[in-house]
């Protein structure tokens, strides 16, 4: 079982929808979330960290569950320009001293005019 | 833009060579991780320096090693390179190894390994 998992999708979603990601993790003792969005072979940019009460950046929603071990984006009144791979991510070096991120291999995301 | 630079942006090298990838840090970094991002893949952690020592490596053979040097900055060096290596190999900086530290990716060095 892999330590981050995501649906690859991709989602091919209109402008102005909603749209959701879905992601869960193995490693109970992970202690930090976040989201990343990735351009085609660029690097990964911090969209948003992840916090249990839930927080919301604009248009983006992110929420935590950690008896479930499962994390969620949710993106409205979807633009083109958000159309890229996002990435769920945790770290798990917790008191290892160290930070590991241990990232899933992305869920793609296609808006169309 | 982070501030973190990798240098080459491209590399194509042949089984069996060796290479090095170079990252400099954003201003004010002492903590370096490096990555490896197959096609279709997440990025994977191969170590993590912090003030010139390894502190951290994820599941990458011996021949995977890697430098920090006093101005922080950082190398990757893979020694007999196999087909499976080609990939975007990816640097990050951050302030420190807190948990929750946010970490800077540079834009990579893409390497083909024919």
């Amino acid at each position: 079982r892999k330590e981050v998992e995501q649906d690859p999708g991709p989602f091919n979603v209109p402008e102005g929808a909603t749209v959701a990601f879905n992601c869960t993790y193995s490693n109970s003792a992970s202690q930090s979330f976040f989201w990343y969005r990735q351009d085609c072979r660029k690097e990964p940019k911090l969209l948003m960290s992840v916090y249990s009460s839930g927080n919301e950046d604009g248009r983006f929603t992110a929420q935590l569950n950690r008896a479930s071990q499962y994390i969620s984006l949710l993106i409205r009144d979807s633009k083109l320009s958000d159309s890229a791979t996002y990435l769920c991510v945790v770290n798990t070096g917790g008191n290892t001293g160290f930070q590991k991120l241990v990232f899933g291999t992305g869920t793609r995301l296609l808006v169309s005019p | 833009e982070t501030g973190v630079t990798q240098s080459p942006t491209h590399l194509i090298k042949t089984r069996g060579q060796q290479v090095t990838l170079r990252c400099s840090s954003q201003s004010g970094h002492n903590t370096v991780s490096w990555y490896q991002q197959a096609l279709g893949q997440g990025p994977q952690f191969i170590f993590q320096y912090y003030r010139e020592e390894e502190n951290g490596r994820g599941n990458f053979p011996p021949r995977f090693s890697g430098l920090q040097f006093p101005n922080y900055s950082s190398e990757l060096n893979v020694n007999a390179l196999e087909l499976d290596d080609s990939a975007l190999y990816l640097c990050a900086s951050s302030f420190s190894t807190e948990i929750n530290e946010k970490l800077f990716f540079g834009s990579g060095t893409q390497l083909s390994v024919l």
